[in-house]
């Protein structure tokens, strides 16, 4: 059974960055698929982040790309996510899932029990 | 900037259906963007329910189903339960990038 685990800090300073790890049981993210981070703001939406193949091939949120990063380090069976300058706008649960794509279809399989992460001084 | 729009709110009563609808701003929504339907419960993680546009994984009960419908992804509950009660995103997938929908929020009731 795959199963994701999200932790990292649950409070930031403004214009700090944000670090979370996502850790894979289950599944060896070297095996393949993408491995992406989802946000969702107290009372809000979901949005997309980005996600990371673990071959390197990264794809991101337009809105922002210039200040997250994905990174997988497969001899820890991890992903991380890092969100650089953040302000209140990015307090948020940060949630991770695996991403899968295929030939005629894509979808977000397993998912995390989330993280709160409330960016304050 | 790609905005992907979904009903805020829908009420049904127990037993009957409802049709929820994700609109994509800059265009119809096809099966290129291989939709997915996801189920979120307050507390709760979103649980995935219908991907490419209409499969189901193995644990998604039969009475949901998706299709497209007049130029939208759309998400059919039928039969509703009152543990349907939730909000539901859609999420398409175009050029690399995921958008998710704005949410709707069903009240059975």
């Amino acid at each position: 059974q795959v199963q994701l685990q999200e932790s990292g800090p649950g409070l930031v300073k403004p214009s700090e960055t944000l670090s979370l790890t996502c850790t894979v049981s289950g599944y060896a993210i070297s095996s393949g698929y993408y491995w992406g981070w989802i946000r969702q703001p107290p009372g809000k939406g979901l949005e997309w982040i980005g996600s990371m193949h673990h071959r390197g091939e990264t794809y991101y949120n337009p809105s922002l790309r210039s200040r997250v990063a994905i990174s997988v380090d497969t001899s820890k069976n991890q992903f991380s996510l890092t969100l650089s300058s953040v302000t209140a706008a990015d307090t948020a649960m940060y949630y991770c899932a695996r991403d899968v794509p295929g030939m005629d279809y894509y979808y977000m399989d397993v998912w995390g029990k989330g993280t709160t992460v409330t960016v304050s001084s | 900037q790609t905005v992907v729009t979904q009903e805020p709110s829908l009420t049904v009563s127990p037993g009957g259906t409802v049709t929820l609808t994700c609109a994509f701003s800059t265009g119809s929504v096809t099966s290129s963007f291989y939709p997915n339907w996801f189920q979120q419960k307050p507390g709760q993680a979103p649980r995935p329910l219908i991907y490419s546009t209409s499969k189901k994984h193995s644990w998604t009960p039969a009475r949901f189903s998706g299709s497209l419908l007049g130029g939208k992804a759309a998400l059919t509950l039928s039969r509703v339960q009152p543990e349907d009660e939730a909000e539901y995103y859609c999420l398409l997938y175009y050029g690399g990038t995921r958008v998710f929908g704005t949410g709707t929020k069903v009240t059975v009731l």
